[in-house]
C-alpha cells in the first residue's frame, strides 16, 4: 500500500503565482485534511473533508482552495502565493468513526517556498 | 480556544538516559490527547493515545498519562536510544472533531551515542 501520496516534494514559487499540491490515498478513508508546519508553531489545520463532496475550512483557510471530487483525492490550491504561504504542508487521511477518526496517516510532506 | 503547550526544546539526551516531554492542553469538553513523532525527512506518525481520563497509552517504550485534573498528557520514556531521535507533537481531538486535531508545537530530541 502507497498510504499517502503527495506530489510535488518540493516547489518554488514567485510571488502571485497559482499552483495546486496533489494528495491522493488508496486506503478508502472517508476523512482527508491539509495542515501547513512553520517552525515553532506545530501543524495547523487548513482544510479538511468528510467526504466526497463535502469540505470545510480549518484554523487558517484563508489563500487555498480544496474540492474533493473523489474519495482518493484532495487537492489543495494556491491561488495567488505570497511568501507568508512558504511552509512544509502534510496531507492526512483517517477513517471515520469515534474510534479511527483522529488517528491520521500523513502523506511525507510538500516544501513550498514562495520568493 | 483549544491549544496544547508542550514544553520548550530542543532536548539533548545521552543513549540510555529518561525522556520526559512536558504537555498541556486546554479544551472544552473531553478530549482525545495524541503523541504523534516526526523522523527526520518523514511525515507524522502516530505513536500513542489515550482517550479518557486516566487512560494510559503505550507504545515503543514510550508512556503517557491522561490527567484530567492537571490537564496534562506528558511523554516519557526509560531508557532513549539513538533511534529515538526526532520531532515530538502533542495533539488532541475534541469530542466531535473527527480528524481535526489540534497541535502543539512540537519538541525536537536528539539522543547521542
Amino acid at each position: 500500500n502507497a498510504g499517502v501520496t503527495q506530489t510535488p516534494k518540493f516547489q518554488v514559487l514567485k510571488t502571485g503565482q497559482s499552483m495546486t499540491l496533489q494528495c491522493a490515498q488508496d486506503m478508502n478513508h472517508e476523512y482527508m485534511s491539509w495542515y501547513r508546519q512553520d517552525p515553532g508553531m506545530g501543524l495547523r489545520l487548513i482544510h479538511y473533508s468528510v467526504g466526497a463532496g463535502i469540505t470545510d475550512q480549518g484554523e487558517v483557510p484563508n489563500g487555498y482552495n480544496v474540492s474533493r471530487s473523489t474519495t482518493e483525492d484532495f487537492p489543495l490550491r494556491l491561488l495567488s502565493a505570497a511568501p507568508s504561504q512558504t511552509s512544509v504542508y502534510f496531507c492526512a487521511s483517517s477513517t471515520g468513526g469515534l474510534a479511527g477518526a483522529n488517528v491520521l496517516t500523513f502523506g511525507a510532506g510538500s516544501r513550498l517556498t514562495v520568493l | 480556544g483549544d491549544s496544547v503547550t508542550q514544553m520548550e526544546g530542543p532536548v539533548t539526551l545521552s543513549e540510555e538516559a529518561f525522556l520526559t516531554i512536558n504537555c498541556t492542553y486546554t479544551a472544552t469538553g473531553y478530549p482525545s490527547l495524541f503523541w504523534y513523532v516526526q523522523y527526520p525527512g518523514e511525515g507524522l506518525q502516530l505513536l500513542l493515545k489515550a482517550t479518557k481520563a486516566d487512560d494510559k497509552g503505550s507504545n515503543k517504550g514510550f508512556e503517557a498519562t491522561y490527567r484530567k485534573e492537571t490537564t496534562s498528557f506528558h511523554l516519557e520514556k526509560g531508557s532513549v536510544q539513538v533511534s529515538d531521535s526526532a520531532v515530538y507533537f502533542c495533539a488532541h481531538a475534541g469530542g466531535t472533531s473527527y480528524g481535526k486535531l489540534t497541535f502543539g508545537q512540537g519538541t525536537i530530541l536528539t539522543v547521542h551515542p
